[in-house]
């Protein structure tokens, strides 16, 4: 049973930058993908970014380009996604998702983390 | 604006059946698979569907998807007030190398 567990709610400044953790229990780790999804309020879903842990390689969203950081740790089955330069409009709520054997063909969710970005 | 175009809502009485378009290109939809997702109020969305009319184990079969050409369907059956949601379509797009979510279709039961 894969279950993806994600970390507790932040609330940044303008201008900062927030690190979400989204850690894996069951089935394999390494050889899926992890992808990240943001929500904002009232919105529908986009599409940030991924990665395939086992070859430490992510691609981005053209939108978080410079902005967005996406690593993975094999060692503790644990993604992350770093957002830095952080506005008001990156208030979401941000979910790690795996895939079904795709890459983008999301199976497995996370509960969502609650970035709050207010002066 | 999404990639993928939904109607943003449809609605129908219980029992009856829906239907979800999912409008894309030959850079995504034409040239790749399909998922659907069903977004509960106050939760994180599910996979209802796969690889264009796969069901994950412990979806009804209430549920099927199907793909021609640059679209895709979602149908639910036997409407229930349970499925009362917000879906939305999914793939991957071959020119922006990301993935890309329609932009979502609120189901009402009536």
């Amino acid at each position: 049973q894969v279950q993806l567990v994600q970390s507790g709610s932040e609330v940044k400044k303008p201008g900062s930058s927030v690190k979400v953790s989204c850690k894996a229990s069951g089935g394999t780790f390494s050889t899926y993908t992890i992808t990240w999804v943001r929500q904002a309020p009232g919105q529908g879903l986009e599409w940030m970014g991924r990665i395939i842990p086992t070859l430490n390689m992510a691609n981005y969203a053209q939108k978080f380009q410079g902005r967005v950081t996406i690593t993975a740790d094999t060692s503790t089955r644990t993604a992350y996604m770093e957002l830095s330069s952080l506005t008001s409009e990156d208030t979401a709520l941000y979910y790690c998702a795996r895939d079904v054997d795709k890459g983008y063909d999301l199976g497995y969710w996370g509960q969502g983390t609650l970035v709050t970005v207010s002066s | 604006q999404s990639l993928l175009t939904q109607p943003p809502s449809v609605s129908a009485a219980p029992g009856q059946k829906v239907t979800i378009s999912c409008s894309g290109s030959n850079s995504n939809i034409g040239n790749n698979y399909v998922s659907w997702y069903q977004q509960l109020p106050g939760t994180a969305p599910k996979l209802l569907i796969y690889d264009n009319n796969k069901r994950p184990s412990g979806i009804p079969d209430r549920f099927s998807g199907s793909k021609s050409g640059t679209s895709a369907t979602l149908g639910i059956t036997g409407l229930q007030t349970g499925d009362e949601a917000d879906y939305y379509c999914g793939t991957w797009d071959n020119t922006l190398r990301a993935g890309v979510f329609g932009g979502g279709t609120k189901v009402t039961v009536l």
